[in-house]
């Protein structure tokens, strides 16, 4: 069966510092890979995307960067940390081109 | 934008009570989905419903979609205390590499 992890599941870094959140799916191949945004008692905003190894689509301009640097790994990085950046980040994975999301438990991210 | 917006944003039941949740949205969409939070957790992906389907169960949950009025709901039937969540609706336009969340419902059932 497949599974996805994601970690770390709390952070607290001070601003300017960097940011390394990993996530990894396991049992399927070529999976869609998202990084997902949530503001407290908000929906989901998505960040990126990718379809495939070294592709990544960004949907929101900001100093936030992702990478696949394997089929089945998806980082999401900071060099430089803002107070703005605190919020709940979920990864998710879907079969090709079925639209079914699986998400990560997600990582609380507080930037002090 | 094609972005779901659930209605109500909060709603209070009793145990044993049925709960439905609204979702309208803005433009043409290949499927709609809802997902399920706990709180602090990652989304549970509930049910999907195509874009030519009018209805869908699934246990005690029922979908329904109306692309004329561009909205679909979800319905929770004889709920239960562990049903307490958030829940989204997400659509899912031109592409299937993206899914576009509202802002959800957070349902509380009262024991």
């Amino acid at each position: 069966s497949q599974t996805i992890h994601q970690w770390p599941a709390t952070l607290v870094q001070p601003v300017g510092s960097p940011l390394s959140l990993e996530c990894t799916v396991e049992g399927t191949s070529n999976p869609n890979l998202y990084w997902y945004r949530q503001a407290a008692g908000r929906g989901l905003q998505l960040l990126f995307y990718s379809v495939g190894i070294g592709q990544i689509s960004s949907e929101v301009p900001q100093n936030l960067s992702a990478s696949r640097p394997q089929d089945r790994q998806f980082i999401l990085s900071s060099k430089k940390l803002l107070l703005s950046d605190s919020s709940f980040y979920l990864c998710a994975w879907s079969v090709q081109n079925t639209g079914e999301l699986f998400f990560g438990e997600g990582s609380r991210l507080t930037v002090l | 934008s094609q972005q779901g917006e659930e209605d109500p944003q909060a709603l209070s039941i009793q145990e044993g009570e049925n709960a439905t949740m609204n979702c309208s949205y803005k433009t043409s969409i290949n499927n709609l989905q809802w997902y399920r939070q706990n709180s602090g957790r990652g989304l549970v992906h509930l049910i999907l419903i195509r874009s030519n389907e009018r209805e869908k169960h699934s246990g005690r949950l029922r979908v329904t979609l109306d692309t004329s009025k561009k909205s679909s709901s979800l319905l929770i039937t004889a709920s239960r205390a562990a049903d307490t969540a958030s829940y989204f609706c997400a659509t899912s336009g031109g592409s299937n590499y993206k899914l576009t969340f509202g802002k959800g419902t957070l349902l509380t059932v009262n024991p």
